[in-house]
């Protein structure tokens, strides 16, 4: 596509539910990373894939969160039992290859956990 | 490990005149690039200007220059003749080499006075 694409816009879920946040990259590119941004924070990097593979998930705040890029595409993160703290803008990023140098972004998710 | 500070939460300049946000970093690397990223409302993260840290010479994208000190760590942000479309959160971020995540600051709120 032209850009990266993020769904949903906006998500709200109560505490303890399952979510899964979707990031479909700019055609082509083979980097792609997640950020967390909270509330008046500059995002905070969660994850990122080479191709299928994550190659650095050292981002992730806890077990409860969980990323897969199975087709080296579109990838979905995944928050389990979700808390009042997770709420946050989640942004995707990708690039054409490995590298801060050539990031798109995404208009990010807004999940507000109740 | 990187670290990004934005040591004004807030500016405010008035339309057509010219303004400089402030950004400090720390890193251990040699080799790092240092970027301005954008993020009106919408909440997507547009690139403003980036700098490689082995080039000595300032850069420079229209309205958007920088004044990159690198034995003091510092890079900041002029953007000149102010227009109201430049009102918006603007963050400092940092990477080192290629294929890692970005690390960014904590962002300064930019208002643009008609």
């Amino acid at each position: 596509g032209a850009g990266v694409s993020q769904t949903p816009s906006n998500k709200v879920t109560e505490k303890g539910k399952y979510v899964e946040l979707r990031c479909d990259p700019i055609s082509g590119h083979t980097a792609l990373y997640w950020y967390r941004q909270s509330l008046g924070q500059g995002p905070e990097f969660l994850i990122y894939f080479q191709g299928t593979g994550a190659a650095d998930d050292s981002g992730l705040p806890n077990d409860r969160f969980f990323a897969v890029r199975p087709e080296g595409s579109v990838s979905t993160l995944k928050i389990q039992r979700t808390e009042r703290g997770d709420s946050a803008v989640y942004l995707c990023a990708s690039s054409p290859t490995l590298g801060g140098y050539g990031y798109t972004f995404g208009s990010g998710t807004r999940l507000t956990v109740v | 490990a990187q670290t990004v500070t934005q040591s004004q939460p807030e500016m405010s300049v008035q339309e057509a005149e010219t303004v400089t946000l402030s950004c400090t970093y720390d890193t251990s690397e040699s080799d790092y690039y240092l970027f301005w990223y954008k993020q009106p409302p919408s909440r997507q993260m547009i690139l403003v200007i980036r700098q490689e840290a082995y080039k000595q010479q300032n850069a420079t994208e229209n309205r958007f220059s920088v004044n990159f000190q690198k034995a003091a760590k510092s890079f900041s942000l002029k953007i000149s003749d102010s227009q109201l479309g430049d009102a918006a959160m603007y963050f400092c971020a940092c990477t080192h080499n290629a294929g890692n995540m970005l690390t960014f600051g904590g962002g300064t709120r930019l208002m643009v006075k008609p």
